[in-house]
């Protein structure tokens, strides 16, 4: 079975510039996650999808970044414009349905690797 | 204070040693507690759940203490292969189920 796709891998653009990462959750899954990490730190959420309906958005911040996952599997993370700050690491991961608990495990993705020049 | 925190280390531990780490966590209501590894450059994998009752997967233990509100991490017989930084999770059911990440530990096992 094949994992959680993201692309691209890696990303270098100069600040100012618009960027988009796009995520394929594991087939069956309803629940998808948009994850930041920063080197030396945890995941921090960024925004969680309930199918196409963003449950928690709470830590995005909306003033450059947006989301979507318009049919319920897909999804993309748009930064605009990207400032330095935004260098780190971009992760998705999916589950089946609901919150990670013991019985629905998340599965992350490989990342997008972000460098804002 | 973080609501999730966790001793960055590295602990440098010699193999076949028994090494163990905590994670501490401040929101009383937390009700779900998860260990995953990240290898370098690689994204996190779960390793296991942390049950009330505590558990136990191989050489792997977890622990919950809810009175002093940590969880903890007990690896035995310590392999090369287990070198990762290990991080904790914490999910709140009051927070909407807001999954908060620790820092991590970093494990070197050495031969």
């Amino acid at each position: 079975e094949a994992g959680v796709v993201q692309s691209p891998r890696y990303k270098i653009i100069e600040k100012k510039q618009p960027v988009a990462f796009w995520c394929n959750p594991i087939s069956g899954h309803n629940t998808l996650y948009w994850y930041l990490q920063n080197l030396g730190q945890g995941p921090e959420l960024l925004i969680r999808y309930e199918n196409e309906e963003a449950v928690d958005d709470s830590q995005l911040p909306k003033d450059r970044f947006s989301a979507e996952r318009l049919k319920g599997v897909d999804s993309t993370l748009k930064i605009q414009p990207a400032e330095l700050g935004d260098s780190a690491v971009y992760l998705c991961a999916s589950s089946l349905r609901g919150p990670p608990s013991s019985y629905n495990e998340q599965f992350f993705g490989p990342g997008t690797r972000l460098t804002v020049l | 204070r973080k609501e999730v925190e966790q001793d960055p280390g590295p602990f440098n531990v010699p193999e076949g040693a028994t090494v163990a780490f905590n994670c501490t966590y401040s929101n009383s209501a937390s009700q779900s507690f998860f260990w995953y590894r990240q290898d370098c450059r690689k994204e996190p994998k779960l390793l296991m759940s942390v049950y009330s009752s505590g558990n136990e997967d191989g050489r792997f233990t977890a622990q919950l203490n809810r009175a002093s509100q940590y969880i903890s991490l007990l690896i035995r017989d310590s392999k090369l292969s287990d070198s990762a930084t290990y991080l904790c999770v914490v999910i709140s059911m009051d927070s909407n189920y807001q999954l908060i990440w620790g820092a991590g530990t970093k494990l070197i096992i050495k031969p």
